[in-house]
């Protein structure tokens, strides 16, 4: 069954640096989103991507956040100026369709952020 | 109050039981609700989709929605090891341009042989 890849699956950074966590959606999909996972809260909305732009993005994606979609098959969520409230768990996702009703949503397995 | 709430657990079960699993909303807007399931260092994995009150079934898991209660659970019947895992209610309104599904917190779920 395709599946989302996300690489690392672990990333250390010094507090103040940048770091790029990277997904590779499941090929055909279309439309792309990045969530974090707090260490024991809740999984949370940050993005969602469709054609080249951002569609929508929560209170937490401020200014220090980025995504792109360099080519046609990795999508990244960029963190400049890394704080230590930024550590968490970061999951990809994609979704072959517009997000309105029954979508499947397939999420990655990953990237545990941990700043210091 | 909280949007979505769920009992953390841990809950504890042995093989063959049945088990409800529950989610209580403050937000009448949420119109589709979710049971995803998460095993230990894996992403969130959809298990069941519904939109409408009422039951519905998908082999062992019946997921039941009571929008008049504000109140959705997932049933496991013949439980079994392999259902270990942290079970996440999700729900969204229908936004029409992306998908803000809004999580559980999550309910720890361990089948013992």
């Amino acid at each position: 069954e395709p599946e989302v890849t996300q690489t690392p699956s672990h990333q250390v950074t010094q507090m103040g640096q940048e770091v790029i966590l990277r997904c590779v959606p499941i090929s055909n999909h279309l439309y792309f989103y990045w969530y974090r996972q707090i260490l024991g809260q809740k999984v949370e909305f940050l993005v969602s991507f469709y054609n080249n732009e951002i569609s929508e993005k929560s209170e937490i994606f401020d200014d220090r956040f980025s995504v792109e979609r360099p080519d046609g098959s990795n999508f990244t969520l960029k963190i400049r100026s890394t704080k230590l409230e930024d550590s968490a768990m970061y999951f990809c996702a994609s979704s072959e369709t517009a997000p309105a009703t029954n979508e499947k949503l397939f999420f990655g397995s990953g990237t545990q952020l941990s700043v210091l | 109050q909280k949007e979505v709430e769920q009992d953390p657990g841990p809950l504890s079960v042995p093989e063959g039981a049945i088990v409800s699993l529950n989610c209580t909303y403050s937000n009448s807007a949420f119109q589709y609700f979710m049971w995803y399931r998460q095993y230990s260092r894996k992403g969130p994995e959809l298990l069941m989709y519904t939109y409408s009150s009422g039951n519905k079934e998908d082999g062992r898991f019946t997921a039941q929605v009571d929008k008049s209660s504000k109140y959705i659970s997932l049933f496991i019947r013949d439980s079994q090891p392999s259902d270990s895992a942290t079970y996440l209610c999700a729900m969204s309104i229908s936004s029409g341009s992306a998908r803000q599904l809004t999580f559980g917190s999550g309910t720890q779920l361990t089948v013992l042989p």
